[in-house]
């Protein structure tokens, strides 16, 4: 199993550009969330999903959108890149409640 | 608000010392994970504590669960350098039927030789 994958590992953003960020898993698992992660700091949830055609938001939605139209992927809409939205990107999974959240190894956006 | 606090937020120590990482919360938990972060990689998981009392150990780590005092200790006995990472709490709260974690700031763990 490659577990959680995740593309770009790196992109650079203009101001107002709009792009979406990649994250598969191969674990049939029904869990998937979205993070960031600011410098120095803890992981804020952006957006989850309990499983395909569900989606809810985490705790800092504004500016992003996701979708889940497959058990396999969870991509991650920026509209409207904004400074404030470098950062990097961790996609994680989990088969069930309170089980182990799996990551995925990030990408790393800079907005400009 | 559910908080998760950690600290220290820095540490660094000398190969060989022990030492103790603290991650309080201010709600009632269902479980608590404990997850390592080397420099500009992923989250590893390294324990789940799924009850009051629990301990769990690995090498040279150990972690437990106080949730009456809604506190985790992640102990480190006689560091060596290749435990240098930030370790991260991470708390799922009672009743959080959607699985959604709670984590802390971290704690930047620097082991010198």
């Amino acid at each position: 199993n490659a577990g959680v994958t995740q593309t770009p590992k790196f992109r650079i953003l203009k101001i107002g550009q709009s792009m979406t960020l990649q994250c598969t898993q191969d674990m049939n698992h029904n869990y998937m969330y979205w993070y960031r992660q600011d410098p120095g700091m803890g992981l804020k949830l952006i957006y989850y999903s309990v499983g395909a055609g569900i989606t809810d938001k985490g705790e800092v939605p504004n500016g992003y959108n996701v979708s889940r139209s497959t058990t396999e992927d969870f991509p991650l809409r920026l509209e409207l890149a904004a400074p404030s939205q470098t950062s990097v990107y961790f996609c994680a999974s989990t088969q069930g409640w309170g089980e182990t959240q799996y990551f995925g190894p990030g990408t790393r956006l800079l907005v400009l | 608000e559910l908080k998760v606090e950690q600290n220290p937020l820095f540490l660094s120590m000398q190969e060989g010392k022990n030492y103790t990482i603290y991650c309080n919360y201010s709600t009632t938990s269902d479980r608590l994970y404990w997850y390592r972060q080397d420099p500009g990689k992923s989250l590893e998981s390294l324990f789940v504590l799924l009850s009051n009392g629990a301990v769990k150990q690995e090498g040279r780590l150990m972690a437990s669960l106080d949730t009456k005092a809604r506190l985790s200790t992640l102990h480190i006995t006689a560091a060596v350098h290749d435990l240098s990472a930030t370790y991260f709490c991470a708390v799922l709260p009672y009743g959080g039927a959607t699985n959604k974690l709670i984590f802390g700031t971290g704690t930047l763990l620097a082991v010198q030789p």
